[in-house]
């Protein structure tokens, strides 16, 4: 255990609800990262936070995915009306500090059908 | 573009063995690497990392070299264990970047441990 904890651990969707996803970080890190990854594939960077600016978002997070981290805390990561193409893990990880280990979630597996 | 790449997808090794995994990354200015484990159903776990003012890192029963030069990272695993069977991942951090140095990961290498 990490101390990343995400929630739900599984979701299975239909195609164009929405859902979201929460990430709690290790308390004293105060950067969180939230990536995607795809069977076979490394994870892929989508965005990142610093307390509770978002500081960058990959190309990858189309308008239809928002992150926010409304206190500097837990962070949730919506996706609207989504598609088959969002299956996924969807990871987070947080830092204690720039150009640190990220340590990573278990994640949460989204499934659309 | 710049990635990081794995030379092998899979590698079978015998319990006992000591075992090599071996990437390349293209980056020349990344600057910090870090190995992951990752098991089915879970995320990336930390194993070890290293930085470019170094060329060598040891942890336990776990070896990381750096060759700036050729632009490759190894991870050396010494006596593997059949709980070392796992996808392991070399990730760069993305320098120069505003993304609080976020990591840039290779599709990952599948190693097996057999009896």
């Amino acid at each position: 255990d990490t101390g990343v904890s995400q929630d739900p651990r599984h979701k299975i969707t239909k195609r164009g609800q929405n859902v979201t996803f929460r990430c709690d970080p290790i308390s004293e890190h105060n950067r969180l990262y939230w990536y995607r990854q795809t069977l076979g594939q490394g994870p892929e960077f989508l965005t990142y936070f610093q307390n509770e600016a978002q500081l960058e978002k990959s190309r990858l997070l189309s308008d239809r995915f928002s992150a926010e981290r409304p206190k500097g805390s837990f962070s949730t990561l919506e996706i609207q009306r989504t598609e088959q193409g969002d299956s996924a893990m969807y990871l987070c990880a947080s830092s204690l500090a720039a150009n640190e280990k990220l340590f990573f979630g278990s994640g949460t597996q989204l499934s659309v059908l | 573009g710049e990635s990081v790449g794995l030379h092998l997808p899979t590698l079978s090794v015998q319990e006992g063995d000591n075992s090599i995994i071996n990437c390349a990354y293209s980056n020349s200015a990344s600057d910090y690497f870090i190995w992951y484990k990752q098991e089915s159903g879970k995320g990336p776990q930390f194993i070890i990392d290293i930085r470019s003012n170094m060329d060598k890192r040891q942890g336990q029963r776990v070896t990381v070299l750096l060759n700036k030069t050729v632009k490759h990272l190894s991870l050396q695993i010494a006596a593997t264990q059949p709980g070392d069977s796992a996808v392991y991942f070399c990730a760069e951090n993305k320098a120069p970047s505003n993304s609080g140095y976020a990591l840039n990961f290779g599709k990952g290498t599948s190693l097996l441990v057999t009896p």
